[in-house]
């Protein structure tokens, strides 16, 4: 069984460039979800997709945005980078309505904004 | 609004000493209660998980929680600390979708 897996593992951009990070779920998930953690915080939620579709969305502005692809793989996309976009980014898998809600993590993508 | 507090933002402990790491949610019905761990560089790796039913979860590595409704907590356990356990560790509350973490208690083991 393949875990969550995220690339890629570090990205150095500039203020203003806009940022694309993958991720594959874990085999036989179909809903992934995004957070950013900023050093010394806890994850925050960025947005779920599920069939393709986002589906919920926490405090992020417009500029952060997803994609998520028929295999279930799903990309983030954040436009218009600022320096406080620097973080953590983690994507997590699971498999909806089981209701267990478990989510799996991946390693994450360290986003440095210059 | 749904929250998650963990009081202590460090902890030093004695390799073999016992460990609690406190966790109180704010949530207005049952909770679904998450304790992850979190090694420098990586990602989140689940320690256990509250539902319904038995309010002590026992977890892998020998870690336990115990849900107690009335204090809106939901603290981790271990009898006895390895030098492995030094991590940060961050308590979840999900509503829905959501995930909902604290802060974390960032964890010294101390030979």
């Amino acid at each position: 069984e393949t875990g969550v897996t995220q690339s890629p593992t570090h990205l150095i951009k500039t203020r203003g460039q806009q940022v694309t990070l993958r991720c594959s779920s874990q085999s036989g998930h179909n809903t992934v979800s995004w957070y950013q953690q900023a050093l010394g915080q806890g994850p925050q939620f960025i947005f779920q997709y599920y069939r393709e579709e986002e589906n919920g969305r926490g405090n992020f502005p417009p500029r952060f945005s997803g994609l998520q692809f028929p295999n279930y793989s799903s990309e983030l996309n954040v436009n218009a980078l600022e320096l406080d976009d620097s973080a953590l980014y983690l994507c997590a898998s699971s498999l909806f309505m089981t209701g267990s809600n478990e989510q799996f993590f991946g390693p994450g993508t360290r986003l440095t904004v210059l | 609004a749904q929250s998650v507090t963990q009081p202590d933002i460090h902890i030093t402990v004695s390799e073999g000493a016992s460990l609690e790491l406190r966790c109180n949610y704010s949530y207005g019905a049952t909770p679904y209660l998450f304790w992850y761990v979190q090694s420098p560089g990586q990602g989140l790796q689940l320690l256990l998980k509250y539902f319904s039913g038995d309010t002590l979860v026992q977890g892998i590595k020998g870690f336990e929680a115990e849900f107690k409704r009335s204090q809106s907590s939901f603290n981790l356990r271990k009898p006895s600390v390895h030098w492995s356990d030094a991590a940060e560790y961050f308590c979840a509350v999900v509503t829905g979708n959501q995930f909902y973490f604290g802060t974390g208690t960032s964890l010294t083991v101390i030979p």
